[in-house]
């Protein structure tokens, strides 16, 4: 199906275990997003890409590692999971910059015990 | 970082009008957004204003700007059952390059029949 995916939609792993959620695009959007969605903060940017191979910081990357070796992948992994990090992911993407519409998939809702 | 500030519920009765409020702290906003989040889903983006733009309307939803305030609202006319959501405002700056969005915290619509 065409437009923007995540996978699995909901997680449940233990405290340690390395976790990678994944996010596709079809869209060939050059911008992709990873963020967390937390009760009280509304959403916090992990990281960003700007392109393949091009990822960035964003306002809470610690403890998170992502790659990006296709335009259309752009998954998120938590090397070493910890209870803190129990939360919704969202992974967005876009076209370009300016007021270019971000898009955002589904969600993936991580419990980490 | 910045800091995006909503309250966090609002209730209104169906066919009454909703605002939904925002305040930013940081004056270099270019773009601010608002975005829809309907239970289980990711965020939709619903409009969205140049900081130059004191007021954008489209169908029922009036955005407001105040940027000497930093305050910024949404107006949604005539409220329906299915606007209850979470409704997130967003700001982005130019210095990222990738016009970032920083998320206030939401705010929860309800719509009573």
């Amino acid at each position: 199906d065409a437009g923007i995916t995540q996978s699995p939609r909901y997680k449940i792993t233990e405290t340690g275990r390395q976790v990678t959620l994944m996010c596709h695009q079809t869209w060939s959007h050059s911008y992709m997003f990873w963020y967390r969605q937390d009760l009280g903060h509304g959403l916090r940017l992990i990281y960003y890409s700007a392109a393949a191979d091009i990822t960035d910081k964003g306002e809470v990357p610690d403890g998170y590692v992502v790659s990006r070796s296709k335009t259309e992948n752009f998954p998120l992994t938590l090397e070493s999971a910890t209870r803190s990090q129990t939360s919704v992911y969202f992974c967005a993407s876009k076209q370009g910059l300016g007021t270019d519409t971000q898009y955002f998939g589904p969600g993936t809702r991580l419990t980490v015990l | 970082g910045e800091d995006v500030e909503q309250s966090l519920f609002l209730s209104v009765r169906e066919g009454d009008s909703s605002v939904i409020n925002c305040t930013y702290t940081d004056s270099s906003s270019t773009y601010l957004y608002w975005y829809k989040q309907e239970p289980g889903a990711g965020l939709q983006l619903l409009t969205y204003i140049f900081s130059n733009m004191d007021m954008k309307q489209d169908q029922r939803l009036t955005v407001l700007l105040n940027k000497k305030d930093k305050h910024l609202s949404l107006r949604i006319a005539d409220t329906q059952t299915g606007d209850s959501a979470i409704y997130f405002c967003a700001e982005s700056l130019d210095q990222t390059g990738a016009n970032n969005l920083f998320f206030g915290t939401g705010t929860r619509l309800t719509v009573i029949p």
